[in-house]
């Protein structure tokens, strides 16, 4: 089975913190993704990347920056955290192969900004 | 652009009962759907997918999905709902081209089982 593995569960931070949030895939997928759930408002994508150093925005980058220098991990970085920013935060990979490759989630990092 | 609509927020259904939740979407060419559910406090975990082929797709757990171009629809579907099938259900339709793909979510519907 595919393993997306973020390395928090909860995290509390202060605003104006630099934020980091670790996302570790172990089965080789080309494409990782970076979304945040919001309630009523479902998951939008913030950042994604197909290769290594790649990385492409998504709907929603504003506040946000993202590193992907192996191939494995995908890191979601918040420069300077405000309260907006609040919420949970869910790491994909899937597979470059014929369209329609489902993504792989991992478990989620609730995020607090106080 | 694409955009998928989940018109329930939220849904109660008896234990044992049937269900249904609703799924449409706006895709000018042939689209990628996907069905994910997310228990409390996890990630989501995908239940079925409709590429072509067959417009009635049997996924994990009991659930099913059919495809119906004519309504731009893609209900899920469960005959007997149990009691661990508390969650929300996200509908997802993909977007790119071949090789690569982004998903496009509804808001997702939370279903509630009543004893």
């Amino acid at each position: 089975d595919v393993k997306v593995t973020q390395s928090s569960r909860y995290l509390v931070k202060r605003t104006g913190e630099k934020v980091f949030l670790e996302c570790v895939q172990d089965m080789d997928h080309e494409n990782m993704f970076w979304y945040r759930q919001d309630p009523g408002l479902g998951l939008r994508l913030i950042y994604f990347s197909y290769d290594v150093k790649m990385k492409e925005k998504g709907d929603i980058p504003e506040g946000y920056s993202v590193s992907r220098e192996k191939k494995e991990r995908f890191s979601l970085i918040l420069e300077s955290a405000s309260t907006n920013q609040t919420s949970m935060y869910l790491c994909a990979s899937s597979h470059q192969g014929h369209s329609g490759q489902p993504q792989h989630f991992g478990d989620g990092t609730r995020l607090s900004i106080l | 652009a694409q955009s998928v609509t989940q018109p329930d927020i939220h849904i109660t259904v008896s234990e044992g009962a049937s269900l249904e939740l609703r799924c449409n979407y706006s895709y000018g060419a042939t689209p990628y759907l996907f069905w994910y559910v997310q228990s409390p406090g996890q990630g989501l975990q995908l239940l079925l997918k409709y590429f072509s082929g067959d417009t009635l797709v049997q996924g994990i757990k009991g659930f099913e999905a059919e495809f119906k171009r004519s309504q731009s629809s893609f209900n899920l579907r469960k005959p007997s709902v149990h009691w661990s099938d508390a969650a929300e259900y996200f509908c997802a339709v993909g977007q790119g081209s071949a090789g690569f793909q982004k998903l496009v979510f509804g808001t997702g519907t939370r279903l509630l089982v009543s004893p």
